[in-house]
């Protein structure tokens, strides 16, 4: 089992739409989860980050932390053509060691 | 400007040529890290540093040697490559450890091992 899974994408929205995006991860025991945006060819950069449960909400990004069912997700809401990018979930489980998921790529239909 | 400086940017080198990439920042963060990401398998850490002569095995550490005799560098060590090391290849550093600290990644270093 992967220690961080997201969803298989390409995941394709319409302007303005809100866009989904689901990560699991293993080790019961992670403290704190990250979302990185990766756009083609780019180094990944942080959007979001959150340590407890519930909603962390940022400009039109909400992550969402549930921990009794090691699942965080991440909604992007009125989903512009910028927004098209890779997304990188990330969980520090032990404190040096981050694991990321595979990636789900989003595109944003004009 | 508070940045993670790799080089090179883009290298292609043949097998069993020995190879450095370096990473620098300038933060006086205590925490840097190597990270590959290969197509559909997203990033996977080869070594980790948490300070100045402290370093760890990450995921995938084969083929790969790293050392930090100061605090701002931490270069990758390729000595032998082959060509199941080409990949994209990014340095990170952050303060203190991973617990509620993000990660500031370099602009990353595209190997191609022939």
């Amino acid at each position: 089992q992967k220690e961080v899974e997201q969803n298989s994408g390409p995941l394709s929205v319409p302007e303005g739409a809100i866009a989904s995006l689901n990560c699991t991860y293993s080790d019961r025991g992670s403290q704190s989860f990250f979302w990185y945006r990766q756009y083609s060819g780019k180094s990944p950069e942080l959007i979001m980050s959150i340590y407890s449960n519930g909603d962390k909400e940022d400009g039109r990004f909400t992550a969402q932390l549930n921990k009794a069912s090691q699942y965080v997700s991440l909604l992007i809401r009125d989903s512009q053509p910028s927004d098209s990018a890779t997304y990188l979930c990330a969980v520090n489980a032990r404190d040096y060691k981050l694991s990321f998921g595979a990636g789900t790529t989003v595109t944003v239909r004009a | 400007e508070a940045q993670v400086t790799q080089n090179p940017r883009y290298l292609i080198t043949v097998t069993g040529k020995k190879l450095t990439v370096t990473c620098s920042q300038n933060m006086n963060h205590e925490y840097m890290s190597w990270y590959r990401q290969d197509p559909g398998l997203g990033l996977r850490q080869i070594y980790y540093s948490m300070n100045v002569e402290v370093t760890d095995k990450g995921d995938v550490p084969e083929g790969y040697k790293v050392s930090r005799k100061e605090k701002r560098n931490f270069p990758l060590i390729l000595e032998s490559p082959s060509p199941n090391q080409t990949s994209l290849y990014f340095c990170a550093s952050s303060k203190g450890s991973l617990n509620n600290q993000p990660q500031h990644f370099g602009d990353g270093t595209r190997l191609s091992i022939l």
